[in-house]
């Protein structure tokens, strides 16, 4: 089983719909996330990160965390064209002074016009 | 403009070759980063390094060779060692290694077997 888990997709969506995309793990250590947007051919651009549970706004995009459940998502208000690409989750442990991250697998969405 | 540059964009290997891949950042960060990425896979991570002079194996690192000589740079040799070398490599950095600390990524190379 991977530490993290994140449907692949694609999820497709029509242009000013809410974008809604999560991700499962396994370890309860992890207290850092973190999400990516990947375009084609380019490398990860951070969105948005956050240690604790609850909502992160910024912008149109949210950051939501449940420790309890394990569970991150990020939504993405009024999505745009723009808005297609892959779209990575992150996460860190902290047990010690290094923290490696786990990256989960990218779900690929399209914004249709 | 701050950021991380790599190259080349596209790198392709003969049977038997080392090839260096480039990773240069002027963001003044303590810490860079080394990853493959592979279809369907998460990014996985080949080397690091927090300072100058000192570099640790990640979950990958066998077939793979790094250096820090300086701050700003941290080239990767991917040595004929690595059986399956075709993939797309990604290079980070961060302020420092500390865990509360994001990555910035560069634009990556491409690796193909010739």
């Amino acid at each position: 089983q991977k530490e993290v888990e994140q449907d692949p997709g694609p999820l497709s969506v029509p242009e000013g719909a809410i974008v809604s995309l999560n991700c499962t793990y396994s370890n309860s250590a992890f207290q850092y996330f973190m999400w990516y947007r990947q375009y084609s051919r380019k490398g990860p651009e951070l969105l948005m990160y956050t240690y604790s549970s609850g909502n992160k706004e910024d912008g149109r995009f949210t950051a939501q965390v449940d420790k309890s459940s394990k569970y991150i998502s990020l939504f993405i208000r009024d999505s745009q064209p723009s808005d297609s690409a892959t779209y990575l989750c992150a996460m860190r442990w902290t047990t010690d002074s290094w923290g490696k991250f786990q990256f989960g697998a990218g779900t690929q969405v399209v914004v249709t016009p | 403009d701050g950021g991380i540059t790599q190259s080349p964009k596209y790198l392709f290997r003969k049977e038997g070759q080392n090839v260096t891949l480039s990773c240069e950042q002027n963001l003044n960060h303590d810490a860079m980063y080394w990853y493959r990425q592979d279809p369907g896979q998460g990014l996985r991570l080949i080397y690091y390094s927090q300072i100058v002079n000192d570099f640790q194996k990640g979950d990958i690192a066998e077939g793979y060779s790094v250096s820090r000589e300086k701050k700003e740079s941290f080239p990767l040799t991917v040595t004929s060692a690595q059986k399956n070398p075709t993939a797309f490599y990604l290079c980070a950095s961060s302020i420092s290694g500390g865990w509360d600390q994001p990555q910035h990524f560069g634009d990556g190379t491409r690796l193909s077997i010739l």
